[in-house]
């Protein structure tokens, strides 16, 4: 089953606003990370943010972290038709196996220009 | 520095008929690991290797086996593949990094079983 779950679903959004996309997990986590998927492609690493972190920040991006809630947000602010792409949050748990991410469904963005 | 690459890009498979999705990373990471993503949904893990000569199964292992070739290579196969089995298949590699494990992807393979 899914560790993370995003929300909402899709969103879409005019040009120069800022998005938000929200994140529940289940268990206890050693990291959270957020990941962007042009359709068609690969995910690509946009930002991690510890267990001990309560908001962390890259560019337009800002991370937050709520483990007593279990729950993150990732927030874009001035977005651009660039932005546009599904999002995925992904919880790692680290076990005797070796590290695994555990993706949620993801936030579909859309961006109009 | 090619990262993470796959081959094929494509594949049409008729039920029952096997094969082999390559995937190799030039990153020098120990993990690697093979997911399938389903349409509207997220990524779900099939096998994964932590290091050079160990697998472990994932959320979904049915139907699928891999092999952990060397560090660099990491290759999934269907025996026997199912329409079920449709879908895009994904390849990623992490390291360590100060306990981060981000994860690097390839483009992923696109199959089709019919």
């Amino acid at each position: 089953s899914q560790q993370g779950e995003e929300d909402p679903q899709a969103l879409s959004i005019q040009e120069g606003e800022n998005a938000t996309m929200n994140c529940s997990y289940k268990t206890s986590i050693n990291n959270l990370q957020w990941y962007r998927q042009n359709s068609g492609r690969g995910l690509v690493h946009l930002i991690l943010i510890r267990s001990n972190e309560r908001e962390k920040h890259s560019g337009r991006l800002r991370v937050t972290l709520d483990t007593s809630k279990k729950s993150s947000s990732l927030l874009i602010t001035a977005s651009r038709a660039a932005d546009t792409a599904s999002y995925f949050c992904a919880t790692l748990d680290r076990g005797a196996s070796g590290s695994r991410l555990t993706f949620g469904e993801g936030t579909q963005l859309t961006v109009n220009p | 520095n090619a990262g993470v690459t796959q081959t094929p890009k494509f594949q049409v498979l008729k039920t029952g008929q096997s094969m082999t999705l390559q995937c190799a990373q030039d990153m020098n990471h120990n993990s690697m690991y093979w997911y399938r993503q389903d349409p509207g949904m997220g990524l779900r893990l099939i096998y994964y290797s932590a290091s050079e000569g160990t697998t472990d199964k994932g959320e979904v292992p049915n139907g699928y086996n891999v092999s952990r070739l060397n560090k660099r290579e990491f290759s999934l196969r269907l025996e026997s593949a199912a329409p079920s089995q449709t879908s895009v298949y994904f390849c990623a590699s992490s390291d360590r990094a100060g306990g981060a494990y981000e994860q690097y992807f390839g483009p992923g393979t696109r199959l089709t079983v019919t």
